[in-house]
């Protein structure tokens, strides 16, 4: 059974320039969740999707943005990159329903975007 | 303010001994939900174990256990005979809903925990 898998794994970027990632969740699961951890901190919560719509989001500018297709896979989609968007993307997938807090998420290895 | 603490930036500690890593959170919901999470340097985010608001016993997984003491705020995770795969990065979560259906985990900065032999 395929755990969460993204795409790609490592990408460098220009400053300036917009980055798409891609995540398809863990077969079962219906909800996308995703994190940005820089270096040497915890990840932190950017979006989560649940029926194609933002259900949640963090503190982060609306230069990041997201969509989730109807087979339940995900894209984080961020603009006009800046060199401290530097950073571990990571996706989680968790099965859908609201306030159920024993679910835990399932995470993939995450894409590691560098911008120069 | 910080909602997740973990005061322990790293730590060492021989194989086959006991180790206590600390978490302590801040909510002001009475339902949450806490996790632990390993994750070495592949990056992949390891789900270890939950402990519920509401649980009445401290949870266990295996050589996992979480220390959780409600009315203090912890929720301390115990790796009970510490291996040399133990070696990675531990991060504390929390999943609150204060506004109802609010899903998103809010992690503590993590403890770089090293196993020698």
């Amino acid at each position: 059974d395929a755990g969460v898998t993204q795409s790609p794994t490592h990408l460098i970027k220009t400053r300036g320039q917009q980055v798409t990632l891609r995540c398809s969740p863990k077969s079962g699961h219906d909800t996308v969740s995703w994190y940005q951890q820089a270096l040497g901190q915890g990840p932190q919560f950017i979006f989560q999707y649940y029926e194609e719509e933002e259900r949640q989001r963090g503190n982060f500018p609306d230069r990041f943005s997201g969509h989730q297709f109807p087979n339940y896979s995900s894209e984080l989609n961020v603009n006009a990159l800046l060199l401290g968007d530097s950073a571990l993307y990571l996706c989680a997938s968790s099965p859908g329903g609201v306030g159920i807090l024993h679910y835990g998420y399932t995470f993939g290895s995450g894409t590691r975007l560098t911008v120069v | 303010a910080q909602k997740i603490t973990q005061t322990q930036p790293g730590m060492f500690v021989q194989e086959k001994e006991a180790v206590t890593l600390d978490c302590t959170y801040d909510t002001s919901d009475p339902s949450y939900g806490l996790f632990w999470y390993k994750q070495p340097s592949s990056g992949e985010m390891i789900f270890l174990i939950y402990q519920g608001s509401y649980d009445q016993q401290n949870a266990t997984e295996g050589r996992y256990s979480l220390n959780f003491q409600k009315a203090r705020k912890s929720a301390n995770l115990v790796i009970s005979a510490s291996q040399l795969g133990d070696s990675a990065m531990y991060f504390c979560a929390m999943r609150d809903s204060p506004g109802g259906g609010a899903d998103g985990l809010t992690f503590g900065k993590g403890t770089h925990l090293i196993i020698q032999p």
